[in-house]
């Protein structure tokens, strides 16, 4: 079946420092790729999508590109503020209305 | 603005007691979804619905039955609840195959 997976569960980082969350995946087909946002207390946002290969998805200074020969949506901010501190998902949807995510990445920023 | 609401935001019960989660849209979406959060898991799928009478299975549905009634109205029905499901669930709605999906602010459930 369809999978994603995030290799870092937590990432520390400073006030402008460079972000990458790592995110792979594996399906059949071409599935559409998703980043989601959770603030502290609430549900997940969307962040943005990608659905075709070398497609690049962006919001928020956020962005991600998606690779199909590498099976990868990684994403990258160049210069992170606190108020990125959040849990980030990549998910992947293939072939119908559900959605696959990952396990999370939780990203902590200090000022 | 999409609106996807829950209730209770919160609920303890006992093992073998009977809880009901109610989530309702009004984002007009066909498509409906229950997931739970559980550290080390992310999100998992447990039931959803394209419409009013229609249940889908999801990833994780053993112990949960689910329920739509319209098309705003969504239910999850924990009938014999255990330790095991003590989790914070999740309500989301999606109008497409490759739109978003809007969630709602969670219900996190205790069973003692």
């Amino acid at each position: 079946g369809d999978s994603v997976t995030q290799t870092e569960g937590q990432v520390a980082l400073s006030e402008e420092d460079f972000l990458t969350i790592h995110c792979n995946y594996s399906a059949s087909g071409y599935p559409a790729l998703f980043w989601y946002v959770q603030y502290p207390g609430e549900g997940p946002q969307f962040l943005f999508r990608a659905s075709r290969d070398k497609e690049k998805g962006s919001s928020r200074g956020f962005e991600a590109t998606y690779d199909k020969g590498t099976t990868s949506f990684h994403l990258r901010k160049a210069s992170v503020q606190e108020s990125d501190s959040a849990v980030y998902y990549c998910a992947l949807g293939n072939m119908g209305y559900k959605l696959t995510f990952g396990t999370g990445t939780s990203l902590l920023v200090d000022p | 603005e999409a609106a996807v609401t829950q209730s209770p935001r919160n609920k303890v019960t006992v093992t073998g007691g009977n809880v009901t989660l109610s989530c309702r849209q009004t984002n007009s979406h066909n498509y409906m979804y229950w997931y739970r959060q559980d550290t080390g898991h992310g999100l998992r799928l447990i039931h959803y619905s394209y419409g009013a009478g229609n249940l889908q299975i999801g990833d994780v549905p053993d112990g949960y039955k689910a329920t739509r009634t319209t098309q705003e109205d969504f239910f999850l029905l924990l009938e014999l609840a255990s330790p095991s499901q003590t989790s914070l669930y999740f309500c989301a709605s999606r109008g497409g195959q490759y739109a978003e999906q809007f969630f709602g602010p969670g219900t996190r459930l205790t069973v003692l």
